[in-house]
């Protein structure tokens, strides 16, 4: 039973453009999200995260959405760099039960093309 | 500040023996989470260190184990290796049990002959 599901194993786009990663959940107890970028050979690195209590936040290029009654979550990334091709990852947590423990989806890798 | 470190980052067994893996959180971080990432399950959590004690376990057998320590520094223990437990095992710290960003380590790559 996965609960953190990113539909779209890869997304290609051209430097300059947008990036849209999904990423869709079905326990309504998550109550913080998080994305993370992942190169090869490397640990996840945190980008950016989103309380339920928010429906947005930016951090520089990187934008998430959040949509509770869909329960579905969104990274934008404004404007895409070549830097940018890794593997982003959603991650979910329940903030209340303070466990440490985060429930990662599949990923999703992104190309940007120069 | 030091990130979090894993040693070895690369480590060959064979079935049957067993490995002990090393974390060192970032300084200050009690929190010390391990994850199992492997190209079939994607990354799933193993268990959560917080002083000394275990505060969650994830859905693996008992063959996985750790621990911590009083530094924060934690060991995992898989015991009997078997082939399906070849992956990248990563290490996550943060600074207690109320914060939700985790941040981690570079992973150890263990390969099963």
């Amino acid at each position: 039973d996965q609960q953190v599901k990113q539909n779209s194993p890869s997304l290609s786009v051209q430097e300059g453009r947008i990036s849209i990663l999904n990423c869709d959940y079905t326990n309504s107890m998550f109550d913080y999200f998080l994305w993370y970028k992942k190169y090869p050979a490397e640990g996840p690195t945190f980008l950016i995260s989103i309380s339920s209590i928010k429906d947005k936040n930016e951090d520089g290029r990187f934008t998430v959405f959040l949509n509770k009654s869909a329960k579905h979550l969104s990274l934008h990334i404004v404007p895409s760099q070549p830097g940018d091709s890794a593997v982003y990852f959603c991650a979910a947590s329940g903030y209340s039960s303070n466990t440490g423990k985060l429930i990662f989806g599949q990923g999703t890798t992104l190309q940007v093309k120069p | 500040k030091a990130g979090v470190t894993q040693t070895p980052r690369y480590l060959i067994k064979t079935r049957g023996q067993q490995v002990t893996l090393s974390c060192s959180p970032i300084s200050g971080h009690r929190s010390v989470s391990w994850y199992q990432q492997t190209p079939g399950q994607g990354l799933q959590f193993l268990f959560e260190y917080f002083s000394e004690t275990q505060r969650n376990k994830g859905n693996f057998p008992g063959r996985f184990s750790g621990r911590q320590f009083s530094n924060s520094r934690s060991e995992m223990n898989v015991s009997t290796l078997e082939l399906g437990d070849s992956a990248l095992y990563l290490c996550a710290s943060s600074p207690d049990r109320s914060y939700n960003e985790q941040f981690f380590g570079p992973g150890t790559r263990l390969t099963v002959l």
